[in-house]
């Protein structure tokens, strides 16, 4: 069966330091991957798509990998804030034009 | 960047009520909007998908009895959840794909908390 892992347990670090969160999937042969941030009470608000044939993609602070070979994504926030802990979520296409997520890891940046 | 409303954030209903959530487009038309239930500390689960003059296309197990949706018009769905039940209490989101379905990204509203007592 398809299966999108995400840590489940929560990721702490200081602030200043990289924050490296990641997203393994099974049965899966995606186009693309995206990730999601979430806060609490709130809708997910898209940050970073990346496509089967990319490497990697920057977007200021965040750098997002793609290894279709190992099946896995990673998710870096450099020189993390207080402001960045949030529930990150990967997402991938199921078919149907639909997108289905992970359980989300919860990033906590301490002063 | 797309915007897309949900209304209301949060319901407090007595068991047995019927609650309406609706989900609005603010700035662009989308012919197709998903819904998503979230418990606490679990992933979104798609419910449905909703499109605009046709029937809704369920998710396994969800009961299309239950969670009635409308898309009635290229800017607005509604998800109706008819006799609600305490474990219909969840957290639940609509989304919709940025320019009529062309982009891959979605757009999420604010989510809308449901209690039922």
């Amino acid at each position: 069966s398809q299966k999108i892992e995400q840590n489940s347990e929560a990721l702490n670090i200081q602030e200043g330091k990289t924050a490296t969160l990641t997203c393994n999937y099974t049965n899966y042969s995606p186009a693309y991957l995206q990730w999601y941030r979430q806060d609490p009470g709130r809708g997910p608000v898209f940050l970073l798509l990346i496509r089967e044939n990319e490497k990697e993609k920057r977007k200021e602070r965040l750098k997002v990998t793609f290894d279709t070979t190992l099946k896995q994504s990673l998710f870096h926030i450099t020189a993390s804030q207080p402001a960045d802990s949030a529930t990150y979520l990967c997402a991938l296409e199921g078919g149907g034009n639909k997108l289905t997520f992970g359980t989300g890891t919860q990033l906590k940046v301490e002063l | 960047g797309a915007v897309v409303s949900q209304h209301p954030s949060r319901v407090i209903c007595k068991s047995g009520t019927s609650v309406k959530i609706e989900c609005r487009s603010l700035d662009f038309q989308a012919t197709t909007m998903f819904w998503y239930r979230q418990f606490p500390k679990q992933s979104l689960m798609l419910m449905a998908t909703s499109n605009e003059g046709s029937k809704a296309t369920y998710e396994q197990g969800v009961e299309k009895d239950k969670f009635l949706i409308n898309h009635a018009s290229l800017t607005l769905s509604t998800l109706t959840v008819t006799s609600a039940h305490p474990e219909d209490s969840s957290f639940y989101i609509c989304s919709a794909r940025d320019f009529e379905g062309a982009g891959e990204k979605l757009f999420f509203g604010s989510g809308t908390q449901l209690s039922v007592l």
